[in-house]
């Protein structure tokens, strides 16, 4: 089946410093990937929702020039936290669609775990 | 009002309870309708999706009300295993299309 890897799987940096996230489709090409953010105890919110070659969509909200959103493969989508604070430590975890692997076709990543300190 | 509303419990159960989750959705024009479990710190993984007509796989079975938004998920026998956070997820298109809208949650621990 589809699957969809993300690095690192827990990160800790320094506030003021940018962090980049990966998340790579090992066996398919992933037109559209979704970026989550969880934070203790609340539901996934989706942060943008990005298409390979084009600029991503950002939910009302979350700030484009601080969430940077790079997806300029069909294999690679890329999320980066620029100049991280202590409020942006949270789980991030980002979603392809697969609709050719099973009907209901959302693949997810293994999530990241920051912690801005 | 939340878009997707869940009990957020917990629920503790012995082993081979039956227990049922139920959820609300806020958007009318929603076309698709799921149960995730998430174990701590993992990522969501899809438990089964959800027809109007109510769907059952093994010892889970999850019905759907349209007319009352309504959602619910009830797993028989109770294992060990089944200890996670049950998310209840909305998509407002149907198939593989659109983004997923997750519930908070509802967390369940099963005791021996």
């Amino acid at each position: 089946g589809a699957v969809v890897s993300q690095h690192p799987s827990w990160v800790i940096c320094k506030s003021g410093t940018s962090v980049k996230i990966e998340c790579r489709s090992l066996d398919f090409q992933a037109t559209t990937m979704f970026w989550y953010r969880q934070f203790p105890k609340q539901s996934l919110m989706l942060m943008a929702t990005s298409n390979e070659g084009s600029k991503a969509t950002y939910e009302q909200g979350v700030e484009k020039d601080k969430f940077l959103i790079n997806h300029a493969s069909l294999t690679l989508s890329t999320l980066t936290v620029t100049s991280a604070h202590p409020e942006d430590s949270s789980f991030y975890i980002c979603s392809a669609l697969t609709p050719g692997f099973s009907f209901y076709g959302y693949t997810f990543g293994s999530g990241t775990r920051l912690t801005v300190v | 009002r939340k878009e997707v509303e869940q009990d957020p419990g917990p629920f503790n159960v012995p082993e081979g309870a039956t227990v049922a989750f139920n959820c609300t959705y806020s958007n009318s024009a929603s076309q698709s309708f799921f149960w995730y479990r998430q174990d701590c710190r993992k990522e969501p993984k899809l438990l089964m999706s959800v027809y109007s007509s109510g769907n059952e796989d093994g010892r889970f079975t999850a019905q759907l009300n349209r007319a009352s938004q309504y959602i619910s998920l009830l797993i028989r026998d109770s294992k060990l295993s089944d200890s996670a956070t049950y998310l209840c997820v909305v998509n407002m298109k149907g198939g593989s299309q659109g983004n997923l809208i997750f519930g908070k949650g509802t967390k369940l621990s099963v005791k021996p």
